[in-house]
């Protein structure tokens, strides 16, 4: 069946560090990808997406390229702040007009100043 | 624009109860989603309501049902409730078919 697995966390990082969060799927199709943020105490929001192949979804400073022949999204940042310390979730959307989101397990990343 | 509001915030149950969540979605979207986060994990999937029928269930037992009313908003229901029941419930919105989820903030369900 169609699934998502991310990388184990927790990741503790040093302020200005790069990140890398691995995110590989698996779907039958071509799904669309996303990477979901959730701070402490909060729902999910939406930090980037790609719908298909070599599409680079980007925003915050965050990126991740749609890798099709590595079924794989891995989120990306060149130097992180404190103020990304959250919960990142990888997530695929299939289905069409019978689709729904399936998400990972979740990345929680620490940022020390 | 309000975006998807649900109710309310933190709930206490005790074994055996039944609960209700509730779920507003965002304006102009028509269908809605239910997920349970357990703590540490990803949110899973429990079902999805559009035009007031469920179209699609995840690997939930019965205890689990739903509703969808006319104005779109939604209710999910737990009866017989357990210990392994106690997560964060989060409802999602969009417009049927397109991939533009919007979140709510949650519902946490503890029970004792």
């Amino acid at each position: 069946g169609n699934s998502v697995t991310q990388m184990e966390g927790p990741v503790t990082l040093s302020e200005e560090a790069f990140l890398t969060i691995n995110c590989t799927y698996t779907a039958t199709g071509y799904p669309s990808l996303f990477w979901y943020v959730q701070y402490p105490g909060e729902g999910l929001q939406l930090l980037l997406k790609a719908t298909k192949a070599d599409d680079k979804g980007s925003n915050k400073g965050f990126e991740a390229t749609y890798r099709k022949e590595t079924t794989s999204f891995h989120l990306e940042k060149g130097s992180v702040q404190v103020s990304d310390s959250a919960v990142y979730f990888c997530a695929l959307f299939y289905g069409g007009s019978q689709g729904n989101l399936i998400f990972g397990k979740g990345t929680k990343l620490s940022v020390k100043p | 624009d309000a975006g998807v509001t649900q109710s309310p915030t933190h709930l206490i149950k005790t074994r055996g109860q039944q609960v209700t969540l509730r779920c507003s979605p965002k304006s102009g979207h028509d269908t809605v989603s239910w997920y349970q986060q357990a703590l540490g994990q990803g949110p899973q999937f429990i079902f999805q309501y559009y035009e007031e029928e469920e179209r699609q269930r995840g690997n939930f037992p019965d205890r689990f049902s739903g509703h969808q009313f006319p104005n779109y908003s939604s209710e999910l229901n737990v009866n017989a409730l357990l210990l392994g029941d106690s997560a964060l419930y989060l409802c999602a919105s969009n417009l049927r078919g397109r991939e533009g989820y919007t979140f709510g903030s949650g519902t946490r369900l503890t029970v004792v």
